[in-house]
């Protein structure tokens, strides 16, 4: 019954090789994020779609790119990885004026 | 913009000892304010929240108020436990915000 789940929870991979991280809600938000986190815990927001629309898009390199399919659902594909891409990625949900729900995030290691 | 200044850590503490993070923040209009605690290895998970001054939200025994006058909202627990350790995160909202601003988070160590 996890509300907020992303997968993979690890993920080891070479610079320049392409990866996808996965997030779904079942609480029925309606606007979903993606924050990152870097090595000293600083939390960066990166994008969010509300209804599946794209509401905000910070300045993060054109490599990474969100996806919703639907509103339950926002992945993130990451082209051409580098080494300053290693963090905790996680995602989030929640409907206007709700708090957040976060995801238990995927820590990824560029080598 | 809307931004959040906390304490910087880290944070060291016996247990029972009385813990306070400081956190102000700038913002125009009413913004709600939250802190949020992630332990290790987890996301983040909301320990409290305020939505307007003078609001004082509470949880699991720590206390936050909003207050306006001195734009602040100062996280407070009286007896802290060894699974009180984790990095706290204050944030906020802006009224038509879609997002939440982050504070650098600090880190508590309580030891036994």
């Amino acid at each position: 019954d996890t509300a907020v789940s992303q997968t993979p929870k690890y993920l080891v991979t070479q610079m320049g090789n392409d990866k996808s991280i996965k997030c779904e809600q079942n609480l029925g938000h309606d606007t979903m994020y993606w924050y990152k986190q870097d090595s000293k815990k600083f939390l960066k927001i990166m994008f969010s779609y509300n209804n599946k629309e794209l509401i905000i898009n910070e300045t993060v390199p054109n490599r990474f790119s969100p996806k919703s399919p639907d509103k339950a659902h926002l992945n993130l594909h990451i082209n051409s990885l580098e080494l300053g891409d290693s963090a905790v990625y996680f995602c989030a949900s929640s409907s206007h004026g709700s708090p957040l729900h976060f995801g238990n995030g995927t820590r990824l290691t560029v080598t | 913009g809307d931004s959040v200044t906390q304490m910087e850590g880290p944070v060291t503490l016996s247990e029972e000892a009385f813990l306070t993070i400081n956190c102000t923040y700038t913002a125009t209009g009413y913004p709600s304010l939250f802190w949020y605690v992630q332990y290790p290895g987890e996301g983040l998970q909301l320990l409290l929240k305020a939505t307007k001054a003078d609001d004082k939200g509470s949880n699991k025994g720590f206390e936050a108020t909003y207050r306006k006058e001195t734009t602040s909202f100062h996280l407070e627990k009286g007896s802290v436990q060894v699974s009180d350790s984790a990095v706290y995160f204050c944030a906020l909202s802006g009224v038509n915000d879609y997002k939440l601003s982050f504070g650098a988070g600090t880190t508590v160590t309580v030891r036994a």
